[in-house]
């Protein structure tokens, strides 16, 4: 069954890095994500899809602060030169056969 | 600019039905899948159903099958949710979603609209 696992929680200073965290299930080592912001009351934003090899191709607009790589079943999102306004949920998703889709349970981070 | 406008929410009664529309502007409709993707209060995203660009192809999550029936009308670049025999673990802010021809990441949201299931 593919499942995405993300920590709850994160936090970092303001002006300091990140790296959150998406873990692929046992078999699904080579599947893409894509990673999404959502503000506090805001609707989704896509970031930016990330595939296995590390490669990423990011929405309209996403600052350069905002890196995607891989490791594995591993996919990690870095923000970098933290700023208030980066505080918000990050959920990853994936998609599976008989294209049904599937999120991560997001990782509230906390800019300090 | 895309942009992707949720309507038809609102309160209804358990058991009862609501249809969501969605009217996408800003990209060539029709080479795009679509998505509802739902938000129950203080939870995370959880994707509810998707459709093909044609229309021809529609998918569901396991708690919605049988009971919601996503359709799309390409002449007025619209996408639409029958919700059915709603329960209350319906209530939520539904998002529609779009996804590029060829991929399967959600690169468009819109701002969502919320459905309460209430006696």
């Amino acid at each position: 069954q593919l499942v995405l696992t993300q920590s709850p929680s994160a936090s970092a200073s303001l002006g300091a890095s990140v790296k959150l965290t998406c873990t692929l299930s046992s078999g699904h080592s080579s599947h893409a994500i894509a990673w999404h912001q959502q503000q506090p009351e805001k609707g989704p934003r896509f970031l930016m899809k990330l595939n296995s090899d590390g490669s990423h191709t990011k929405g309209d607009g996403i600052p350069d602060r905002f890196s995607g790589s891989s490791s594995g079943a591993e996919r990690y999102l870095t923000i970098s030169s933290l700023r208030s306004e980066d505080e918000a949920d990050y959920y990853c998703q994936t998609w599976g056969t008989g294209s049904n889709w599937v999120f991560g349970g997001g990782t509230k981070l906390t800019v300090l | 600019e895309v942009q992707l406008l949720e309507s038809g929410g609102g309160l209804a009664q358990p058991g009862g039905s609501l249809r969501l529309s969605c009217v996408a502007s800003g990209f060539t409709f029709s080479n795009h899948a679509m998505s509802w993707v739902r938000q129950a209060p203080g939870e995370g995203l959880e994707w509810v159903s998707g459709i093909s660009g044609s229309g021809g192809s529609t998918y569901y999550a396991d708690s919605v099958k049988g009971r919601f029936t996503m359709s799309r009308d390409n002449s007025k670049n619209t996408v639409y949710l029958q919700m059915n025999i709603l329960r209350a673990d319906d209530t939520a802010v539904y998002y529609c979603a779009s996804t590029p021809g060829g991929s399967y990441e959600f690169d468009y949201w819109g701002q969502g609209i919320l459905v309460t299931i209430s006696s």
